[in-house]
């Protein structure tokens, strides 16, 4: 079959990086997404890695490790709105599957 | 900017009844998506498009059924609505060959008593 795996929750200070993880297991893709979903919103994209290794975006970073079968978003000098839930997707061919969602508390 | 709209935010329905989600994009997207979001399960596709009268199942296609007769319309049918059908219904479109990037609409969010 084919699932993401994400943390729950992660909680970090303002001012903090924090790292959420992405973990799966399908037969092949063409690359992993990241969006954003605050509370009563509606998701965001954020970041899209469709090679191995680190795609930059200002405070935000994704990357991707086809060999290890991992993801990971790093958010830098967090702010109290990154508070909200992130999503990792993969794409592949007419199959979009996303992970169940880590929800990040930024805490003052 | 993308823009994704739906028809409602807050839907009650009756078991049985016949029920019809629309969503409309203003981008001259070719992909549309329907997903279903909840808590616990993250978002899952139930079906998506890539053209006008072409449509694809996603994930969880039993119990629903889609529609796209022009470019920017993309509705998503509860045939006979059941109540393991309540959820958060989140509509989607991107360009051709950039399905990593979508743009959501604000979502429905149905109760079927």
């Amino acid at each position: 079959g084919q699932s993401l795996e994400q943390p729950s929750e992660v909680t970090a200070v303002e001012g903090a990086i924090v790292q959420i993880n992405c973990t799966y297991q399908t037969s092949g893709f063409y690359g992993l997404s990241w969006y954003q979903q605050h509370d009563g919103g509606a998701p965001t994209f954020l970041s899209y890695n469709a090679l191995d290794g680190l795609e930059e975006t200002g405070r935000f970073s994704s990357f991707l490790s086809r060999s290890d079968s991992y993801g990971y978003l790093l958010l830098q000098e967090l702010q109290m709105k990154d508070s909200a839930s992130y999503f990792c997707a993969l794409r592949g061919t007419y199959k979009y599957i996303f992970g169940t969602g880590t929800r990040l508390k930024v805490l003052a | 900017d993308v823009k994704v709209t739906q028809s409602s935010r807050y839907l009650v329905k009756r078991t049985g009844e016949k029920v019809f989600l629309e969503c409309v994009q203003d981008m001259d997207h070719e992909n549309m998506f329907w997903y279903r979001q909840d808590p616990g399960l993250g978002l899952r596709l139930i079906y998506f498009s890539y053209d006008v009268k072409m449509k694809e199942k996603g994930d969880i296609p039993e119990g629903y059924s889609v529609s796209r007769e022009k470019k920017e319309r993309f509705s998503l049918i509860l045939e006979s609505a059941s109540t393991n059908q309540t959820s958060m219904y989140l509509c989607a479109s991107s360009l051709l060959g950039k399905a990593e990037t979508q743009y959501f609409g604000p979502g429905t969010r149905l109760l079927v008593l």
